[in-house]
């Protein structure tokens, strides 16, 4: 069946460090992929997506490329903040579904 | 817009005990959906409506009961609360079937004892 693989936790960085947080899928045909964010004490909330194979999705200076040939969708960003401490979930939509299935989550802590 | 709200925000419950978690959206989405996630789990489907008068099924149903009655509001029943269920639960809901966007509300902490 549709999974998704997240990378483990917790990552610390410094401030302005680059961050890639690592995330691989299983699915039949093409799902669509999704990276979601929850910081403390909120729900979660969409950061970007790609809905079909070389799209990029970014928002906020984040970016993750749909990557067919190696089922992957890495997040990365150049130049983490304090305030992007927070969990990072990656989802995953299969075809035709009505649900999404969700990595464990990775929770990114910057400091100053 | 107060987008998906969610009551009440914490809970005890005592093994057995029946309760009702609420979920209420003021964006006219039609899709909406309860999720629990518990510590290196990540985020698991419990059930999910299409609309109103229509629920399904998640991964994860077993001790769970839904109604959709409403477009606005989906709550989420626990009959006889186990230990097992302690968890956060949030719920969701979208536009549209194709989840290109979904919205989640702050979340219910609830604990069995």
């Amino acid at each position: 069946g549709d999974s998704v693989t997240q990378m483990e936790g917790p990552v610390t960085l410094s401030e302005e460090a680059f961050l890639t947080i690592n995330c691989t899928y299983t699915a039949t045909g093409y799902p669509s992929l999704f990276w979601y964010v929850q910081y403390p004490g909120e729900g979660l909330q969409l950061l970007l997506k790609a809905t079909k194979a070389d799209d990029k999705g970014s928002n906020k200076g984040f970016e993750a490329t749909y990557r067919k040939e190696t089922t992957s969708f890495h997040l990365e960003k150049g130049s983490v903040q304090v305030s992007d401490s927070a969990v990072y979930f990656c989802a995953l939509r299969g075809t035709g579904a009505n649900n999404l299935f969700f990595g464990t989550g990775t929770r990114l802590t910057v400091i100053p | 817009n107060a987008g998906v709200t969610q009551t009440p925000k914490f809970q005890v419950l005592k093994t057995g005990q029946s309760m009702t978690l609420q979920c209420a959206q003021d964006m006219n989405h039609e899709y909406m959906s309860w999720y629990r996630q518990d510590p290196g789990m990540g985020l698991r489907l419990i059930h999910y409506s299409v609309g109103a008068g229509i629920t399904d099924q998640g991964e994860v149903p077993n001790g769970y009961n839904v109604s959709r009655s409403t477009t606005e509001d989906f709550p989420l029943r626990l009959l006889s609360a186990a230990p097992s269920q302690t968890s956060v639960y949030f719920c969701a809901s979208s536009q549209d079937r194709g989840l290109e966007t979904q919205y989640f509300g702050p979340g219910t902490r609830l604990l069995v004892l």
